[in-house]
């Protein structure tokens, strides 16, 4: 069974500049989370998706993130104009049932805003 | 607000026995997890407690108090490959989950 996947591994880009990373969940997986890690810092819980129905968004920082999952496989999440405080690692984990609290987290996408 | 109080860093040496204590104060609960997280890799799942009491998993067990809102993950037989980040996290029982900030534990020799 392939676990999730992101993509890219790694991004660096200017103040200003937009950026989409994606995350491909374990099929299956209805639940998918975004996360993100600033050095040193706690995992920041973003947003939860229920298939392509977003069920909380509340960590979303601002409006200049934007997250979807169309069809309810894969989800994408794009950030403009990005600035330097969006730097950090942004974690995406699946999970079949929420109840579990079993979440399978991808290897994560480092971001550099320069 | 919502938080998960855990110690920065564990240091301790290979074959002992290491307690990673955490704290929580969140708007609801749905359970307490532990991911361990290496160097540039993915957290994964170690362990997760719903009820009071001991779970046990190989050389790892993990503790919950709701009463107290404490937890704690217990390394046994520690080795060097155990030096990584651990995080405990809690479902609130809406759709969030909250980590705590990661305890950093390092193994000696």
């Amino acid at each position: 069974e392939a676990g999730v996947t992101q993509f890219p591994s790694h991004s660096v880009i200017e103040k200003g500049q937009t950026v989409t990373l994606r995350c491909d969940p374990i099929s299956g997986h209805d639940n998918l989370y975004w996360y993100r890690r600033v050095m040193g810092k706690e995992i920041k819980f973003l947003l939860h998706f229920v298939k392509e129905s977003k069920q909380d968004e509340s960590g979303m920082p601002n409006n200049r993130f934007l997250a979807e999952r169309t069809g309810g496989t894969y989800s994408t999440l794009k950030v403009q104009p990005a600035e330097l405080e969006d730097s950090g690692v942004y974690f995406c984990a699946s999970s079949q049932d929420r109840g579990t609290d079993t979440q399978y987290f991808g290897p994560g996408t480092r971001l550099t805003v320069l | 607000g919502q938080s998960l109080e855990q110690p920065s860093e564990v240091t301790a040496v290979e074959g002992a026995i290491v307690q990673i204590n955490c704290t929580y104060q969140t708007s609801g609960f749905y359970g307490l997890s532990w991911y361990q997280q290496h160097d540039g890799g993915a957290p994964t799942f170690l362990s997760y407690n719903a009820l009071d009491g001991l779970e046990e998993t190989g050389r790892f067990s993990s503790f919950l108090s709701r009463s107290d809102s404490y937890g704690y993950l217990l390394l046994q037989e520690l080795q060097m490959k155990d030096s990584a980040s651990y995080f405990c996290a809690v479902g609130t029982g809406g759709f969030k989950t909250i980590f705590g900030a990661g305890t950093r534990l390092f193994v000696k020799a």
